[in-house]
């Protein structure tokens, strides 16, 4: 299985700042040019959301402030200028092969 | 857009099966990849497998020999069904579509199973 270890575990942030969120794959996700990675976001009691999928490609009704970045096996998760209703657990997710496997997650916070 | 929810019984005893059935609305299920993923309380998540109409499988290995996952086109309806279930199977399992080359698009809401006697 490919391992998805993202860093930090928790991450406290201030309004208005930028938080960054990184996922390292444990072997290359990438397909043709394309990196099979996805973001998603989960507040407590819900589902996760999609936030991200082909590593930059923002999902429908996704606000621009979130973007993603990386190619292969290094990832990255920003959020521009934080908001309140950003408070959440953060996993990135890897499917490129079976079994789909996702990272720890990453609980970001407002300082 | 396409609609999930998840209904079963929300105890199961140890050593029986876990059944699932996840209903789609708003779309035909044949359209779908679909996938269920499951996470314990408090924890991060886990990929059970994903299924299509057509009878194509895929399941996690971790959970091999005691999953089954089919899809009933008449009623538009996912089922998952685990055998032999211990407390480690104790989680909220969420049923979703997949989107694109693979990746989990729309989730329903979830619903929580314990395993206890």
């Amino acid at each position: 299985d490919i391992v998805m270890t993202q860093s930090p575990d928790s991450l406290a942030v201030s309004l208005g700042e930028r938080a960054t969120i990184n996922c390292k794959s444990s072997q290359s996700v990438l397909l043709n040019s394309d990196s099979e990675l996805a973001w998603y976001q989960q507040k407590p009691g819900q589902p996760p959301r999609l936030l991200i999928y082909l590593a930059s490609t923002r999902a429908s009704g996704v606000p621009d402030r979130f973007s993603g970045s990386g190619s292969g096996t290094d990832f990255t998760l920003t959020i521009s200028g934080l908001q309140a209703e950003d408070v959440a657990i953060y996993y990135c997710m890897q499917y490129y092969t079976s079994p789909r496997t996702f990272g720890q997650g990453t609980r970001l916070e407002i300082k | 857009q396409v609609q999930l929810r998840e209904s079963g019984p929300r105890l199961v005893k140890p050593s029986e099966t876990l059944s699932l059935i996840c209903t789609v609305s708003g779309d035909s299920i044949s359209n779908y990849y679909l996938t269920w993923i499951r996470q314990p309380p408090g924890k991060g998540l886990e990929y059970i497998g994903y299924t299509r109409y057509n009878g194509r499988t895929n399941y996690n290995p971790s959970l091999m020999g005691r999953v089954t996952l089919s899809v009933d086109t008449s009623n538009n309806q996912l089922s998952l069904r685990l055998t032999s279930v211990t407390d480690v199977d104790t989680a909220v399992y969420f049923c979703a579509t997949i989107g694109g080359t693979g990746y989990v698009d729309d989730w329903g809401q979830g619903t929580l199973v314990i395993v206890s006697s």
